[in-house]
C-alpha cells in the first residue's frame, strides 16, 4: 500500500529560487524520512524527522512536519542545477515499524 | 569506505531462468531490505530482515525469495522470473531498523524477456 504521496510530482524552477515539495500520509507514523535519487541512481538520506518534531534544518533544507495532518513539506533554499534530482519521502508506520514505505516522488529540475 | 554493493547492475534473462541478485552491507548493519523502482510508483518494499535469520514480507513479496544466513548478506532470488519483474532493483541497510537512515546500494536494473 502507498503511505506517502509526493505533491507536486514534477516541478521546474530557476536556479536560485526555492523548491517545495510535499508529502502526505496515511496512517499514524514514528519517523518520516526524505531522499533523492539523481536519475537512475541510488537513493541518498537527506533529513530523519521523528513524529514528536516539527521542524528540522540541515544546510539549505528545511523540513516541516504536521502530524495532525499528516503531511510533511520539504523546502530547498537557493536552489542549484545540481539540486536536480527526484525527490522521496518515506514513512514507518506505528502499526508496522519494519517497514519503510516509499512515495512516488517529486522529479526537481533546476534550470541554470 | 561504507557501503552497500549490489551485483549485478544490469542483467537480462529469460521468463522462468532462475537469478540471484546479491547485496552486501560492510556496516555491520542489522537491518536489510529491497525494493523494486517502478516509473510513477515510487519504490515498494519486497522483503526486509532485521536481523540474522530473520525475515519478513514487504508489500510486494510475490515472486521473490530471500535469506540472511550472514549479517553482511541478503540475496534476492527470483526462482521463476516473469516479464512483470522487469524493473530496477535496490538493496538498502541501516543499523537496526526504519527509524535509522538507511544506505542504498546503486541499484540492479532487470529485464525479463
Amino acid at each position: 500500500s502507498q503511505q506517502g504521496e509526493e505533491d507536486p510530482q514534477a516541478l521546474s524552477i530557476q536556479e536560485g529560487e526555492n523548491a517545495t515539495m510535499n508529502c502526505s500520509y496515511k496512517t499514524s507514523i514514528n519517523n518520516l524520512q526524505w531522499y533523492r535519487q539523481n536519475s537512475g541512481r541510488g537513493l541518498v538520506h537527506l533529513i530523519l524527522i521523528r513524529s514528536n518534531e516539527r521542524e528540522k534544518h540541515s544546510g539549505r533544507l528545511r523540513v516541516t512536519l504536521d502530524t495532525s495532518k499528516k503531511s510533511s513539506s520539504l523546502l530547498i533554499t537557493a536552489s542549484r542545477a545540481a539540486d536536480t534530482a527526484s525527490y522521496f519521502c518515506a514513512t514507518d508506520g506505528r502499526d508496522s515499524s519494519y517497514k519503510l514505505i516509499f512515495g512516488s516522488g517529486t522529479r526537481l529540475l533546476v534550470r541554470p | 569506505e561504507a557501503q552497500v554493493t549490489q551485483n549485478p547492475r544490469y542483467l537480462i534473462t529469460v521468463t522462468g531462468k532462475k537469478l540471484t541478485v546479491t547485496c552486501s552491507q560492510n556496516m555491520n548493519h542489522e537491518y536489510m531490505s529491497w525494493y523494486r523502482q517502478d516509473p510513477g510508483l515510487g519504490l515498494r518494499q519486497i522483503y526486509y530482515s532485521m536481523n540474522v535469520e530473520v525475515t519478513d514480507k514487504g508489500d510486494v513479496p510475490e515472486g521473490y525469495k530471500v535469506s540472511r544466513k550472514e549479517k553482511r548478506n541478503f540475496p534476492l532470488i527470483l526462482e521463476s522470473p516473469s516479464p512483470n519483474q522487469t524493473s530496477l532493483y535496490f538493496c538498502a541497510s541501516s543499523l537496526r531498523g526504519t527509524g535509522n537512515i538507511q544506505y542504498f546500494g546503486a541499484g540492479t536494473r532487470l529485464s525479463v524477456l
